[in-house]
């Protein structure tokens, strides 16, 4: 059974500050990795999708890395901005499985 | 283009009574995804539907069931409500899904589901 871990669960930076967030999954067998900004009440907000055969994707400010033998992928956020604070969740595919999020507040 | 709609917005049921909830893709995609988001326990993924099949089911009870229609649309009943089914109900959709792979997912805004 996959399971998928987001540490850390909260995270406060100031403005202007690079930073990591990170998801774990058990189960190497995935398909891609999918990350999500969800605002608070809201629906998800894809930000970027990796494919197992790659190891990157980069979008604007934001570049996620998957490692499947290691069962890591990360999310770099550079020169955080207010408008970034959100929940921002991985989910491992094909199995559906989403990690319980980073809350991320970016503070002016 | 549109993005994935959900109607309604909110819903407030009695426990015991059933629920409707329902769910419109992005043009093209035929798969269509629901999951619950409750209160403290993440995102939950409940139902997958494919082409007007279902491909794969989370680990909800029988009460919890849907189905796609021919325009690809999807509908999710929850029967015999009880005050733990409260949460946001989210649906997602992606292009066609083949044998093991999922695609990538686009999420509508939600349904809030509140049970008294």
């Amino acid at each position: 059974k996959q399971e998928v871990t987001q540490i850390p669960a909260a995270l406060s930076v100031p403005e202007g500050e690079n930073l990591v967030l990170n998801c774990s999954f058990t189960d190497s067998a995935i398909y891609n990795l999918q990350w999500f900004r969800q605002d608070p009440g809201k629906g998800l907000t894809s930000l970027l999708l990796i494919q197992s055969s790659q190891r990157e994707q980069t979008s604007g400010r934001l570049n996620a890395s998957l490692d499947k033998s290691s069962g890591r992928s990360t999310l770099y956020i550079a020169a955080s901005q207010p408008g970034d604070s959100a929940t921002y969740l991985c989910a491992a595919l094909p199995q559906l499985t989403f990690g319980s999020g980073t809350q991320l507040t970016v503070l002016p | 283009e549109a993005g994935v709609t959900q109607s309604p917005t909110h819903l407030i049921k009695t426990r015991g009574q059933q629920a409707t909830l329902r769910c419109s893709p992005i043009s093209g995609h035929t798969s269509v995804y629901w999951y619950q988001q409750a209160l403290g326990l993440g995102l939950q993924f409940l139902l997958w539907y494919d082409e007007g099949e279902e491909r794969n089911r989370g680990n909800f009870p029988p009460r919890f069931s849907g189905r796609q229609f021919p325009n690809y649309s999807s509908e999710l009943n929850v029967n015999a409500l009880e005050l733990e089914d409260s949460a946001l109900y989210l649906c997602a959709s992606s292009v066609a899904a083949g044998t093991k792979e999922v695609y990538e997912q686009y999420f509508g805004p939600g349904t809030r589901l509140t049970v008294t």
